[in-house]
């Protein structure tokens, strides 16, 4: 069964543009969560989707966004860009949206975005 | 204030011996505790979960146990290979917010 795969697999954008980011979680997997990482802060939670819905959000300004298409796809869009959004994006799929703690998670290999 | 803690320094471990690594936590109450393993440049491996309600779980070489009167997780690694060489993640959940919270990580080297 294939992985859970993101591209494109590094960008460079500039300031003030914006950036769309994609996401295939494994065949089967209906959740979809994304993380930003970077040295300082470590990873840190976005947005979950599930059938199409945002079910959580984490602590991100609007300018982070993303939706769900119904074969599970999902993407991450981030406006008008700032330099401190330098950083690996993450996608991860489960079967099921993460409620307890207990559904594991299957990461991608990430995405690295630099804003110049 | 909620924090999730494990040691920021790399631990370098000889070859054979076993690596433990730590991961505390604030303020929390998680019925599930998971670790992760990462590589550079690579997302997270999931690797091991344990439940509020079990002290231990082993799998191969990998051993993790969950002390929640100490809110502590401890991982260890037995008989290490320079192969075990990554950084460590630990994870939880904080209650009723169904978000996937994830400490920092310890940078793990084993050298031959």
């Amino acid at each position: 069964k294939a992985g859970v795969t993101q591209t494109p697999r590094y960008l460079i954008k500039t300031r003030g543009q914006q950036v769309t980011l994609s996401c295939s979680p494994i065949s089967g997997h209906r959740s979809v969560s994304w993380y930003q990482q970077t040295p300082g802060q470590g990873l840190q939670f976005l947005f979950e989707y599930f059938s199409e819905t945002q079910r959580n959000k984490g602590n991100f300004p609007g300018r982070f966004s993303g939706r769900q298409f119904s074969n599970s796809r999902s993407e991450m869009n981030v406006s008008t860009l700032e330099l401190g959004d330098s950083a690996l994006y993450l996608c991860a799929s489960s079967l099921e949206p993460t409620g307890g703690g207990q559904e594991t998670q299957y990461f991608g290999p990430g995405t690295r975005l630099l804003v110049l | 204030s909620q924090k999730i803690e494990q040691n920021s320094e790399a631990l370098n471990i000889q070859e054979g011996k076993t690596a433990t690594l730590t991961c505390n936590y604030t303020n929390y109450s998680p019925a599930y505790l998971q670790w992760y393993r990462q590589d550079p440049g690579r997302g997270p491996v999931f690797l091991l979960l344990i439940r509020e309600n079990e002290k231990e779980k082993r799998k191969e070489r990998l051993k993790v146990t969950f002390d929640t009167t100490l809110k502590q997780s401890l991982f260890h690694i037995t008989a290490s290979q320079p192969a075990d060489s990554a950084t460590y993640l630990c994870a939880l959940e904080p209650s009723n917010t169904d978000k996937l919270i994830f400490g920092t990580g310890t940078r793990l080297q084993v050298f031959p």
